[in-house]
C-alpha cells in the first residue's frame, strides 16, 4: 500500500539554524512526492515537488531530493527565518489506481528569533 | 483568480444536524477531493471526483456524501453529523488525467464541531 511516514514534531530553531525534516515513503511503482505547507489558520500551499527519483525540488529556499534507493524525500533549508514557522506536511501520489495524495502526520516548525 | 473556495468557515452542529459544505474552483480543474485533517493524522480523503460526473469513495467516506455540481464545484454533505466528525475539512482540485505533474491546490477549509 501507499503510506508516508514523517519526522515527529514539534521542531523548535533558531532564526539562521539548518532544517531538516525527515520523510519516508512506501508506495507501489513509482510515486510523486510532494512537500506541503501550512501557516496559521490557512490551507495548505503546495511547496515543492519532484516526479521520478533524483529529481530535486526547490522553493523559497526549501530543497527535496526524491531518492528511490533510501525511499526518501527530506525537506531541507540552510538558514530558517521566523515567517518558515508553519506545519509541513510530506505527501505521495501514486500513478495507479486514484489520483489521491497520501499525507504524513505533519511536523510542526517554529522558528524563535 | 480565487483558485479554491470553500464555505463556510466555521460551523457548529448539534448531533444529528445535517449540512453542507460547498467548494468551488475557478482554475478549469477535472479533479475534486474532499480530504479532512484531525490532529496526529495528516489529511484523509473523504471522496474525491476524477472527472465531472463521476464520483468515488476514499479513504474514509462513512457518513459523508458527495455531489459534483458541475465542472466548478463540488460539494460534501453530513446527513447526520456526529462528534466524529469533527475535524478540519478541505477540498482541493488539480488538472487529473493521471499525469505525473499533476498537482492538487487547496482551499483554506471549514472547522466543523458537533457537539
Amino acid at each position: 500500500g501507499n503510506s508516508v511516514t514523517q519526522m515527529e514534531g514539534p521542531v523548535t530553531l533558531s532564526e539562521e539554524a539548518f532544517l531538516t525534516i525527515n520523510c519516508t515513503y512506501t508506495a507501489t511503482g513509482y510515486p510523486s512526492l510532494f512537500w506541503y505547507v501550512q501557516y496559521p489558520g490557512e490551507g495548505l500551499q503546495l511547496l515543492l515537488k519532484a516526479t521520478k527519483a533524483d529529481d530535486k525540488g526547490s522553493n523559497k529556499g526549501f530543497e527535496a531530493t526524491y531518492r528511490k534507493e533510501t525511499t526518501s524525500f527530506h525537506l531541507e533549508k540552510g538558514s530558517v527565518q521566523v515567517s518558515d514557522s508553519a506545519v509541513y506536511f510530506c505527501a505521495l501520489r501514486s500513478r495507479t489506481g486514484a489520483n489521491n495524495l497520501f499525507f504524513g502526520t505533519g511536523t510542526r516548525l517554529t522558528v524563535i528569533p | 483568480n480565487a483558485g479554491v473556495t470553500q464555505t463556510p468557515k466555521f460551523q457548529v452542529l448539534k448531533t444529528g444536524q445535517s449540512m453542507t459544505l460547498q467548494c468551488a474552483q475557478d482554475m478549469n480543474h477535472n479533479s475534486m477531493y474532499w480530504y479532512r485533517q484531525d490532529p496526529g493524522m495528516g489529511l484523509r480523503l473523504i471522496y474525491y471526483s476524477a472527472s465531472e460526473g463521476t464520483t468515488d469513495k476514499g479513504e474514509v467516506p462513512n457518513g459523508y456524501n458527495v455531489s459534483r455540481l458541475n465542472k466548478r464545484e463540488f460539494s460534501l454533505r453530513l446527513e447526520s453529523a456526529a462528534p466524529s466528525q469533527t475535524s478540519v475539512y478541505f477540498c482541493a482540485s488539480s488538472e487529473g488525467g493521471g499525469v505525473s505533474t499533476d498537482t492538487q491546490y487547496f482551499g483554506p477549509g471549514t472547522r466543523l464541531t458537533v457537539l
